[in-house]
């Protein structure tokens, strides 16, 4: 099915852990993004790409790395995880003005 | 900074009642004005985008509007169904640039059968 597709959907962590939430998407976007949502809270951008090997952060890029290696492929890294960082994560792309969004990312720091 | 407030935060309605959602921002310089929909456990759907040269917008059931002077959009469901139960988001976009969304933090919206 065409679309953002998140992995995994859940995953619980303990602190000073390192993982990767992957993104892939095959609509051929070039722009790709990375949201966070906490409750009572809106959504922040973490993360975004305009395109392969380019990268920027958003409002709240502490705690994550990314990298853009082609245009499906949009990681997430955390190199170690806190507490705080716990959250549901979503991966959105954009050609034009429409968004994409994946299913999202349940994350537990504990 | 673009702040993006949504009001009510929750709303139970009967089914059938026609209803306004409202979304306020901060910023004029808004580029669009986006209402997505999500579901508890699923991401976001998007309903209906205003660029900030149009004043609405029409799909179905939905009509969003927008009014750049004051700061203000908002998003009328007519005819509301229990399927429409579900938390609306507002997002702003500025331009001239590659920044992201601002998002509110939702109106949760429950249709009573």
């Amino acid at each position: 099915n065409a679309g953002v597709t998140q992995t995994p959907k859940f995953q619980v962590l303990k602190t000073g852990q390192s993982m990767t939430l992957q993104c892939a998407q095959d609509m051929n976007h070039e722009y790709m993004s990375w949201y966070r949502q906490d409750p009572g809270m809106g959504l922040r951008l973490i993360h975004y790409s305009v395109g392969a090997g380019i990268t920027d952060q958003g409002e709240v890029p502490n705690g994550y790395n990314v990298s853009r290696s082609t245009t499906e492929d949009f990681p997430l890294r955390l190199l170690s995880a806190a507490p705080s960082q716990t959250s549901v994560y979503f991966c959105a792309s954009k050609q034009g003005q429409g968004y994409t969004f994946g299913s999202g990312t349940r994350l537990t720091v504990v | 900074k673009q702040e993006v407030t949504q009001i009510p935060a929750a709303l139970s309605v009967p089914e059938g009642e026609n209803l306004v959602l409202n979304c306020s921002f901060t910023d004029s310089a808004i580029y669009n004005l986006q209402w997505f929909r999500q579901d508890p456990g699923k991401g976001l759907t998007s309903l209906l985008l205003i660029q900030s040269s149009q004043r609405e917008q029409t799909s179905g059931r939905l009509n969003a509007s927008l009014d750049k002077s004051s700061g203000r959009s908002t998003l009328y469901i007519a005819a509301s169904q229990p399927g429409d139960s579900a938390t609306y988001l507002c997002a702003g976009r500025r331009g001239g640039g590659a920044d992201g969304l601002t998002f509110g933090k939702g109106t949760h919206l429950i249709i009573q059968p």
